[in-house]
């Protein structure tokens, strides 16, 4: 069956630092694979997406930026985080078929 | 960008009671996807409907898409605590690779 994994689940992060989080899926290959961004008590945005290695599309220009170094292996990543950029990051993995989006355990980020 | 309007923001249920949350849209909608998400955690994939007029039941959730496809409801029968969380419905593009979620409707249940 497919997996999905994402770390950190939390992480508290100074104004200025550099960011990387991490997403991988298991049990699927060539996924098409999703980052969104939740602010509490909010929907969902979608910031990047991919559908295959190396390809990232961008939804918001914005203080991030994703890579896809392997199948199924995405990436998160700032130079320089904003207090802006706090919030609850979530991966997904879809077929972009029939089913749903299958979401990672997410990461709580909080900028100080 | 085509967004799906979702009412109410809030409900406040007591046990037992029904709830319905609606999902609207300005344009005809290939298909609409419900989603729960618990309070602290991720949202999970519930179902998708994809004819128009299309009714499915999970136990006590009922889906239906409107005979237009501009909308979408999700009801649940006789409410429980464990019914608390946020419900999204979302839109999947034609091509398929993109999902636009909706605001979501937060339901608290009061035992």
């Amino acid at each position: 069956s497919q997996t999905i994994h994402q770390w950190p689940a939390t992480l508290v992060q100074p104004v200025g630092s550099p960011l990387s989080l991490e997403c991988t899926v298991e049990g699927t290959s060539n996924p098409n694979l999703y980052w969104y961004r939740q602010a509490a008590g909010r929907g969902l945005q979608l910031l990047f997406y991919s559908v295959g290695i190396g390809q990232i599309s961008s939804e918001v220009p914005q203080n991030l930026s994703a890579s896809r170094p392997q199948d199924r292996q995405f990436i998160l990543s700032s130079k320089k985080l904003l207090l802006s950029d706090s919030g609850f990051y979530l991966c997904a993995w879809g077929d972009g078929r029939t089913y749903g989006y299958t979401f990672g355990s997410g990461t709580r980020l909080t900028v100080v | 960008g085509q967004q799906v309007m979702q009412i109410p923001q809030y409900q406040h249920v007591q046990e037992g009671e029904d709830f319905t949350t609606y999902c609207n849209s300005s344009t005809t909608l290939s298909n609409i996807q419900w989603y729960k998400q618990r309070p602290g955690g991720h949202p999970v994939f519930l179902i998708q409907l994809v004819k128009s007029g299309e009714v499915k039941k999970q136990k006590r959730l009922t889906f239906q898409f409107g005979e237009a496809k501009k909308n979408s409801s999700l009801h649940i029968t006789a409410t429980q605590t464990t019914d608390v969380g946020t419900y999204f419905c979302a839109r999947r593009n034609t091509g398929g690779f993109k999902t636009i979620f909706g605001a979501g409707t937060r339901l608290f249940v009061k035992a």
